[in-house]
């Protein structure tokens, strides 16, 4: 079954502060992964995609990494700020396109405290 | 440039009525997503448009639950006989056309519907 594991399920820490956040899928055949940000009350934007081949990625404070061989990847938020609290969510996609082919984690929801 | 709309924003409703969500694309995508975000639950696939193709319908929990989309732009979800356990923020999201599989996709910023 695809799935989309995503840890923790919510995380407080203080400003100027990094932290990581994981999401273990397996999903299969892999196509990508993206990590979106949901700000509360918008809708969710991308923040980094990547393919097979790549292990890192950065937008600036933010750096994604995977391990296609173990299937997971991570976020990193360096020297958070105030506006990052928001939800983080990890979507899988498998080859072959549609709809379908769209795995969603349940997000994890980040607050960054003055 | 515009991103996806939606509208409205809010609706509260009664237990038995009718509803209907509007969603606008950004100009030019050809492939447009509903979605079910509960609280405290991930993204919950609905019904999926893809250019002229059948729509994807195999997320709409139940025959209460409809889609049309209109000259390939504007979509709306209508929710016939709302039940409480319908609340929740329903997200529509567009995509490029494009050979990428599952390219980016642009979220509007969601309905959020309350069922009394």
């Amino acid at each position: 079954k695809n799935q989309v594991e995503q840890s923790p399920q919510s995380l407080i820490i203080l400003e100027g502060k990094n932290c990581t956040l994981q999401c273990n899928y397996t999903v299969s055949p892999f196509s990508n992964l993206r990590w979106y940000k949901q700000d509360t009350g918008r809708g969710p934007v991308s923040l980094t995609i990547m393919t097979f081949s790549e292990n890192t990625k950065s937008n600036g404070r933010y750096t994604a990494t995977l391990d296609a061989d173990t299937k997971q990847s991570s976020l990193h938020i360096t020297a958070s700020q105030l506006s990052d609290s928001a939800s983080y969510i990890c979507v899988v996609s498998r080859t072959g396109g549609g709809a379908d082919g769209l795995t969603f984690g349940k997000g994890t929801h980040l607050i960054i405290q003055p | 440039g515009a991103g996806v709309s939606q509208s409205p924003s809010n609706k509260v409703t009664e237990k038995g009525k009718d509803v209907e969500l509007r969603c606008d694309p950004i100009s030019g995508h050809t492939a447009l997503y509903w979605y079910r975000q509960s609280l405290g639950q991930g993204l919950e696939f609905l019904i999926y448009f893809q250019g002229n193709s059948a729509p994807d319908k195999s997320g709409l929990p139940s025959d209460r639950f409809s889609a049309e989309r209109t000259g390939g732009s504007v979509s709306t979800l209508t929710i016939q006989r709302t039940q409480q356990e319908d609340s929740a923020v329903y997200l529509c999201a567009s995509t490029p056309p494009g050979i990428r599989p599952h390219n980016e996709q642009f979220f509007g910023p969601g309905t959020r519907l309350t069922v009394l």
